[in-house]
């Protein structure tokens, strides 16, 4: 069973283009969450999905950031026109269940590094 | 806010020696309290947790205590290996079903042969 798979792992952008990173969660998952950590700090929550709808999006920034997981294919994050401060490590987590309890189940992927020029 | 401070690295042991990571939380009611380990190129894993006060979390030697008077969750080894070399997150997560994990920044460990 595959683990949780984000790619890309490293993701180059100039300013104002897009970015769309793509998290496969594990087979079986139909919970998703992404976090972002920015350098020198922890990870902090962006948004839980759940197939075809956003759970809580508390965390995400109100302009330019969007997050999907459709039916069928991955869950995506779509940054638009980038800027110097999106320059972070984002994080994908899987889980089978909608109250993780004591997270066993809850699996994260390898992150990916996007860096915008 | 909810927040999680963790001593910072980075931190660099010869093998064998003991290891304590300081981790200190900040929420409302009572929240459960965990360890995260990302091995280099890896995801963040589950290392151990507690779910309510005194509640000793352990795995792969490591352990660590809910203590609800100091607010506190530190993570200890008593003999490390170079194969710890890795980066630790102190988190918590609220009670009410939220599903949001509160992280601290994370400590970078270096065990030398």
């Amino acid at each position: 069973n595959a683990g949780v798979m984000q790619n890309p792992r490293h993701l180059v952008r100039r300013r104002g283009q897009e970015a769309r990173l793509r998290c496969s969660p594990m087979k079986g998952h139909s919970h998703v969450y992404w976090y972002r950590q920015l350098p020198e700090e922890g990870l902090k929550f962006m948004v839980y999905l759940q197939k075809e709808n956003i759970i809580d999006e508390s965390g995400m920034p109100k302009e330019r950031f969007s997050a999907e997981f459709p039916k069928e294919g991955p869950s995506i994050l779509r940054i638009q026109q980038v800027v110097r401060g999106d320059s972070a490590a984002y994080f994908c987590a899987s889980s089978p269940f909608q109250g993780g309890g004591t997270n066993e189940k809850l699996f994260f992927g390898s992150g990916t590094q996007l860096s915008v020029l | 806010g909810d927040s999680v401070t963790q001593m910072e690295g980075p931190v660099t042991l010869s093998e064998e020696a003991f290891l304590t990571i300081n981790c200190t939380y900040t929420a409302t009611g009572y929240p459960s309290l965990f360890w995260y380990v990302q091995y280099p190129g890896e995801g963040l894993q589950l290392l151990l947790k507690a779910t309510k006060a005194d509640d000793k979390g352990s795995n792969k030697g490591f352990e660590a205590t809910y203590r609800k008077e100091t607010t506190s969750f530190h993570l200890e080894k008593g003999s490390v290996q170079v194969s710890d070399s890795a980066v630790y997150f102190c988190a918590l997560k609220t009670q009410g079903g939220s599903e949001k994990l509160v992280f601290g920044k994370g400590t970078k460990l270096t065990v030398n042969p």
